[in-house]
């Protein structure tokens, strides 16, 4: 059983200051983990995965998080918001099985930057 | 073309009517993905297909039927919909044979009356 556990749903920066945004895990198997954003009434959009190999991963548009097995915490971070980063924020996690994958989504988080 | 398209954009239908969601990608993908939105909640898996077959269903109700005519069409046919339907529809698609991340389109947001 797989799942997904993001921490505060909403989550409100100033303009310029630090973002981050948690996600914890729990998984039977290794985990296969990502973020997804969603700007209103749109598709999600992949921002970054990690699946095997470096730790820290680089995503679109500034984004990057860190796999940190001990803690099972895959949190998202930028250093710097962007009037254009607020949107909402989905942690997930996926095993691999017979070449498709059954994703399963955090509840979500909802980034609101400040001006 | 890295690009899932949705039709139509909008629907509204009673609960009477009998109406089918388009999704489409030329992406070269073998898995294609319907989920269920609803507003504040994360997207819910309804069905997955992998290489045009049906692999899961996540005990959808019958009212709700999937069809992949060919790996880059897949539909979503509606019939006696109830209000609590109403909800935005996504599809996804993904490659298959690894952990590849899954395209989604922009959805169709359904109202039924």
């Amino acid at each position: 059983a797989q799942s997904v556990t993001q921490l505060g749903s909403h989550v409100s920066v100033s303009e310029g200051a630090l973002v981050l945004l948690r996600c914890n895990y729990s998984s039977s198997v290794p985990p296969y983990l990502f973020w997804y954003v969603q700007y209103p009434n749109q598709g999600l959009q992949l921002l970054l995965k990690y699946t095997t190999g470096a730790t820290l991963v680089k995503g679109i548009n500034g984004f990057e998080a860190e796999f940190k097995k001990s803690e099972t915490s895959f949190h998202l971070t930028k250093p710097s918001a962007h009037m254009s980063d607020a949107a909402e924020y989905f942690c997930a996690v996926s095993p691999l099985s017979g070449g498709y994958q059954k994703v399963t989504f955090g509840t979500g988080t909802k980034l609101q930057v400040i001006p | 073309d890295t690009e899932v398209t949705q039709t139509p954009k909008h629907l509204v239908m009673g609960m009477t009517n009998k109406k089918s969601l388009k999704c489409e990608q030329h992406m070269g993908h073998r898995a294609m993905y319907w989920y269920k939105q609803k507003a504040k909640k994360p997207p819910e898996l309804m069905f997955v297909y992998s290489y045009e077959k049906l692999s899961i269903n996540e005990s959808v109700p019958s009212r709700f039927s999937p069809e992949c005519p060919n790996s880059s069409l897949l539909n979503l046919h509606l019939h006696a919909l109830q209000p609590e339907d109403s909800a935005l529809y996504l599809c996804a698609s993904s490659l298959t044979g690894g952990v590849y991340e899954q395209y989604f389109g922009p959805g169709t947001r359904l109202t039924v009356t």
